[in-house]
């Protein structure tokens, strides 16, 4: 089975500081990929997801960016960091074939100051 | 991003008893529908899947599903303290997206 690894786990950064968050995937080969991010409180939202190397779509309009430089890794990224870009950040890939479910690694908590 | 309705809770049900939650979806075209369990501070983890209309059945958990109605629901059977967590709702057209709702939060009390 699939396996995700996120890094690193806790940050916390300053406001207008760059990001970056790395997911890779053991187990698999051309996995559909999500970055979610989970709000205190809320549920999660889909931030972008990737089909294969370099094929990146975005969900919703923003200051990060995602990409996909080898199969099995997924990078999240901002060049300046807004207050709202606090929460839980978590990778998912599909499950495959048959069982359509999503695993998620163990997430990365952002705070932004 | 597609619309996925969920009661924030939190829903408090007794040890033993039944627990029911509910989800409602904007998007006809969603053909599958998941429900995950969070513990505070985890990611989600999968409990049930359902693709077709009707009663899904899983140890003590049953998920429902009525298309038409747009509506999918979850019961926890004998509730136990170990199921308090919070319960999100996820739907997907073709796999490729997948939107959750918000959660419910449920609290089963000894």
């Amino acid at each position: 089975s699939q396996t995700i690894h996120q890094w690193p786990a806790t940050l916390v950064q300053p406001v207008g500081s760059p990001l970056s968050l790395e997911c890779t995937v053991e187990g698999t080969s051309n996995p559909n990929l999500y970055w979610y991010r989970q709000a205190a409180g809320r549920g999660l939202q889909l931030l972008f997801y990737s089909v294969g190397i370099g094929q990146i779509s975005s969900e919703v309009p923003q200051n990060l960016s995602a990409s996909r430089p080898q199969d099995r890794q997924f990078i999240l990224s901002s060049k300046k960091l807004l207050l709202s870009d606090s929460g839980f950040y978590l990778c998912a890939c599909l499950g495959l074939v048959g069982s359509g479910e999503l695993f998620f690694g163990e997430g990365s908590r952002l705070t932004v100051l | 991003q597609k619309e996925v309705e969920q009661n924030s809770g939190p829903l408090s049900v007794p040890e033993g008893a039944i627990a029911s939650l509910n989800c409602t979806y904007s998007d006809r075209g969603s053909q599958s529908f998941f429900w995950y369990r969070q513990y505070s501070g985890k990611s989600p983890e999968l409990i049930m899947f359902i693709y077709s209309n009707g009663d899904k059945e899983d140890g003590r958990f049953t998920a429902q599903l009525n298309k038409a109605s747009q509506y999918v629901s979850l019961l926890i059977r004998d509730s136990q303290p170990s199921d308090s967590a919070t319960y999100l709702c996820a739907v997907t057209y073709n796999f490729n997206k997948f939107y959750f709702g918000s959660g419910t939060k449920l609290n089963v009390k000894p």
